[in-house]
């Protein structure tokens, strides 16, 4: 199976400010890699798909980078309605795999 | 405008059984896959299992953690999915939601269901 890894776990930062989350496959998965904002006690919404295409109607401050097996999401300015857990997922191989995520907060 | 309505959570004993459903409209059900993936309070995020649509065989592949206990089913005329689980386990307890897959074997889950909760409880 394959392993997600992803960091940091959570973290806080103003509104403005430039965002990274990065996510690390135990094997290469190509770009078959999916980003995902969930926000409190709702589902999933996918952002990012293939590892870099935008989702239809996502905000162009989100973005998303890599293949083989390192990855990495943007927010290029940090909105207040941003605040939400990302997950990442792979789809290279069954059984398909997440991201711990990581929760972001405004300072 | 496409929705997904789970239903069929609620408090269960050990051991016993319960079958979730998920209601599709505003698309065509029976060419998409349906994937059912859950998320353990305060946890992260597990995918359970998918069925594929008619077209490629509506076949089911499951996570290894629910193989031989749950199983995945869908009603084309209805437009349902089905997830029947069995030998419910505690570690079982989660909020399940139903997806759909945008495109086959693209693993896109495009839209998601509101969730239903299941608490696996003596």
């Amino acid at each position: 199976d394959i392993q997600m890894t992803q960091s940091p776990p959570s973290l806080s930062a103003s509104v403005g400010a430039r965002v990274t989350i990065t996510c690390q496959a135990s094997q290469d998965i190509s770009n078959f890699l999916n980003w995902y904002q969930q926000k409190p006690g709702k589902a999933p919404k996918l952002l990012i798909y293939d590892a870099s295409n935008l989702e239809t109607g996502v905000p162009s401050r989100f973005s998303g980078s890599g293949s083989g097996t390192d990855f990495t999401f943007t927010i290029s300015s940090l909105q207040p309605e941003d605040i939400a857990t990302y997950f990442c997922q792979q789809y290279d191989n069954l059984p398909l795999s997440f991201g711990g995520g990581t929760k972001v907060e405004i300072k | 405008e496409v929705q997904l309505v789970e239903s069929g959570g609620g408090l269960v004993k050990p051991g016993r059984s319960l079958r979730l459903s998920c209601i599709a409209s505003g698309f065509t059900f029976s060419d998409y896959a349906m994937s059912w993936f859950r998320q353990a309070p305060g946890k992260g995020l597990e995918w359970v299992g998918f069925i594929r649509g008619k077209g490629y065989g509506g076949t089911t592949e499951y996570a290894a953690s629910v193989k031989g206990r749950f199983t995945i089913s869908r009603d084309d005329s209805k437009s349902i999915a089905y997830l029947q689980m069995s030998s419910l386990k505690t570690e079982d307890t989660a909020v399940y939601y139903c997806t759909r897959e945008r495109h086959p074997g693209a693993y896109d889950f495009d839209y998601w269901g509101q969730g239903t909760l299941v608490t696996v409880s003596s």
